[in-house]
Formats: C-alpha cells, sequence, structure tokens
C-alpha cells in the first residue's frame, strides 16, 4: 500500500497550487482520502477529506471556499488545489488514506509548497 | 491553538517509561470519539502509532499504548529508545464550527 505524491511546488502569492497524491497496492474507492498542511517548524493541521466512492468531500472551516479536493478512479489518483494562495500558506502537504477505523493508516511522502514573490 | 492541547516537550532516559496527554473537552474526546496517535521522526512523514484510542497497527511495538479517560487521552512509551525521539500528535473529532477532524499541537519527545 503507497500514496506517492508530486513534487515541489513554488508559486507566487494569489496563484493556485495542485498536488497530486497517486494510490497503489489498495481498492482505491473502498478509502477516503485526506489532506493535511504543516507550516515550517509547526505542527499538523487537518485540511479536510474526500471519499473516491462518491465525491463527497468534507473540509476544515478554515479552508472552505479556497481548496478542492477530487479524485480520478481510473487513475487511483487524489488531487488537491488550493487557491488564492498566501505567504503563509508555505509548508508540506500530505494526503493519508482515511477509514474511520484506523484513522490516516498511510501517509503520502509530502509535497512542499513555497509561496514567494 | 488546537482545541487538544499537548504538553510542547517531554524526555526520558532511555529505559524510561514516559506519557504523552491529549486534554480536550466535551465537544471532541469527551463526546466519546476515538483518539488517534501518530509519530513523527524528523524529516518524515508521520506514521499511524495507535488507533481507536488504544489499538496498535501491525508493526508497532507493543511498547507504545494508548488510553482514553473522560475528555482527555494519554500515549505511554516504555522502555524508552534512542529511535523514539520524535514528535508526537493526538487526533479526535471536533464537533465545534473550527473543524472536524482535530490535531493536538503535538509534543517534541527527547530521549536524553
Amino acid at each position: 500500500v503507497q500514496l506517492e505524491q508530486s513534487g515541489p511546488e513554488v508559486k507566487k502569492p494569489g496563484a493556485s497550487v495542485k498536488v497530486s497524491c497517486k494510490a497503489s497496492g489498495y481498492i482505491f474507492s473502498t478509502y477516503g482520502i485526506s489532506w493535511v498542511r504543516q507550516a515550517p517548524g509547526q505542527g499538523l493541521e487537518w485540511m479536510g477529506w474526500i471519499n473516491p466512492y462518491n465525491g463527497n468531500t468534507d473540509f476544515a472551516q478554515k479552508f472552505q471556499g479556497r481548496v478542492t479536493m477530487t479524485t480520478d478512479t481510473s487513475t487511483t489518483t487524489a488531487y488537491m488545489i488550493l487557491r488564492s494562495l498566501r505567504f503563509d500558506d508555505t509548508a508540506v502537504f500530505y494526503c493519508a488514506r482515511y477509514s474511520t477505523t484506523y484513522g490516516l493508516d498511510v501517509w503520502g511522502q509530502g509535497t512542499t509548497v513555497t509561496v514567494s514573490s | 491553538q488546537s482545541v487538544l492541547t499537548q504538553p510542547p516537550s517531554v524526555s526520558g532516559a532511555p529505559g524510561q517509561r514516559v506519557t504523552i496527554s491529549c486534554t480536550g473537552s466535551s465537544s471532541n474526546i469527551g463526546a466519546a470519539y476515538d483518539v488517534y496517535w501518530y509519530q513523527q521522526l524528523p524529516g518524515t512523514a508521520p506514521k499511524l502509532l495507535i488507533y481507536r484510542n488504544s489499538n496498535r497497527p501491525s508493526g508497532v511495538p507493543d511498547r507504545f499504548s494508548g488510553s482514553k479517560s473522560g475528555t482527555s487521552a494519554s500515549l505511554a512509551i516504555t522502555g524508552l529508545q534512542a529511535e523514539d525521539e520524535a514528535d508526537y500528535y493526538c487526533q479526535s473529532y471536533d464537533l465545534s464550527l473550527s473543524g472536524h477532524w482535530v490535531f493536538g499541537g503535538g509534543t517534541k519527545l527527547t530521549v536524553l
């Protein structure tokens, strides 16, 4: 079971970033995908999750209106798009496999997003 | 400020036992929501350590144990080893408007 994330990104303030998370080794539609942000030297911050089976999403209030989460079941890939980037969005973004039983039991390696002018 | 409060740091000598607390409220842990624990070694992605309060995934040593009571939860590590030095995070579900799943602020464990 593995989650492989896309490479590092550098974006300007106001731009959008799209991070991908390729799942393998399990039936993609049977587990959710959560996204977690970690700013430099800071703790983990839950952003939201998506159910690949039906596309339903649930976002932390802080990110509502600025984040989109989608999945492509044909390629078993999840995507997270964060818009209107600010300097304090500079962080490592993780995807993680989610279930109500195990929580976040498999994590991607993380994608570094740097917001810089 | 997270709705789940953890001590910023704990420490212990090799072989000792340490505990990390995770204090919540009636809108999360006290509302009977399960607690999960994650270990993050320096420069790596977090790893699931404990699920549903006290269960260990396969491969996690039995030196790690979790418990929950009332509005708090705890992670205990016995027989402390140098490789246990890491950041530890608790996670639970919260009913308040601040979000749904929430993490504690994290605890840095230093092995002396």
